[in-house]
């Protein structure tokens, strides 16, 4: 299973643009890139899904270069409540045990 | 979204009895449904594969009589910890995929948090 690094932490103020970068050199050519989202005592949430180039959703983009072997999670124009924990994960379609490496801690202040 | 419910959100129990807490997919089917554990501050780490109808898979260190996983039905998966300790408390988190979608998306429970004294 593709490893994935990620920074331990990030601060930004509301309004900003959020940029996460997620490194996975060993991504498998069957891997997709997934990003979720915990908040305190709760279960990670799906935000975004990609394979290639861009995806883009209502609350985030997924940037993903042609050699695949990172990832950046776009958040656009922060606010307090997105302060939570950032996961990048890679793996099969089917979501099959995927594994966590240790997130990116992202602080929003006002 | 799929909604996968845990019950109960939280525990506490005594040290040595035995704990179960459900993992259900509300709105779908799930042959495969998986368990995780968080300490404070840390990850989600992987702690088994269940499959319904068969043996659960557990991940390397984690003692399968200690952790009894149970996936009888294509909704439910149960998780119980036997005789339990207070190394035991910890966030226990359920995740299921209607495997469907072809986006290999998880659903994740609200978790469960466990306190053992």
């Amino acid at each position: 299973l593709a490893k994935t690094t990620q920074p331990i932490s990030m601060d930004s103020y509301e309004g900003q643009e959020v940029n996460i970068t997620c490194s996975h050199n060993n991504i498998a050519t069957n891997d997709y890139i997934t990003w979720y989202q915990q908040f305190p005592s709760q279960g990670p949430r799906f935000i975004i899904q990609g394979y290639k180039t861009k995806v883009t959703n209502e609350v985030a983009s997924l940037f993903i270069p042609a050699d695949r072997k990172s990832s950046t999670l776009s958040l656009p124009r922060v606010s307090l409540s997105d302060t939570a924990v950032y996961y990048c994960l890679v793996g099969d379609n089917w979501g099959n045990k995927l594994v966590f490496g240790a997130g990116t801690i992202l602080r929003v202040k006002s | 979204g799929a909604v996968v419910s845990q019950h109960p959100s939280w525990v506490i129990c005594k040290s040595g009895t035995s704990v179960k807490i459900e993992c259900r997919s509300l709105d779908f089917q799930a042959t495969t449904m998986f368990w995780y554990r968080q300490f404070p501050k840390q990850s989600l780490m992987l702690m088994a594969t269940s499959n319904e109808g068969s043996k659960a898979t557990y991940e390397q260190g984690v003692e399968k009589d200690k952790f009894l996983i149970n996936h009888a039905s294509l909704t439910l998966s149960t998780l119980t910890v036997t005789s339990a300790h207070p190394e035991d408390s910890s966030f226990y988190i359920c995740s299921a995929s209607p495997g469907t979608t072809n986006t290999g998306e998880l659903f994740f429970g609200e978790g469960s948090r466990l306190t053992v004294l």
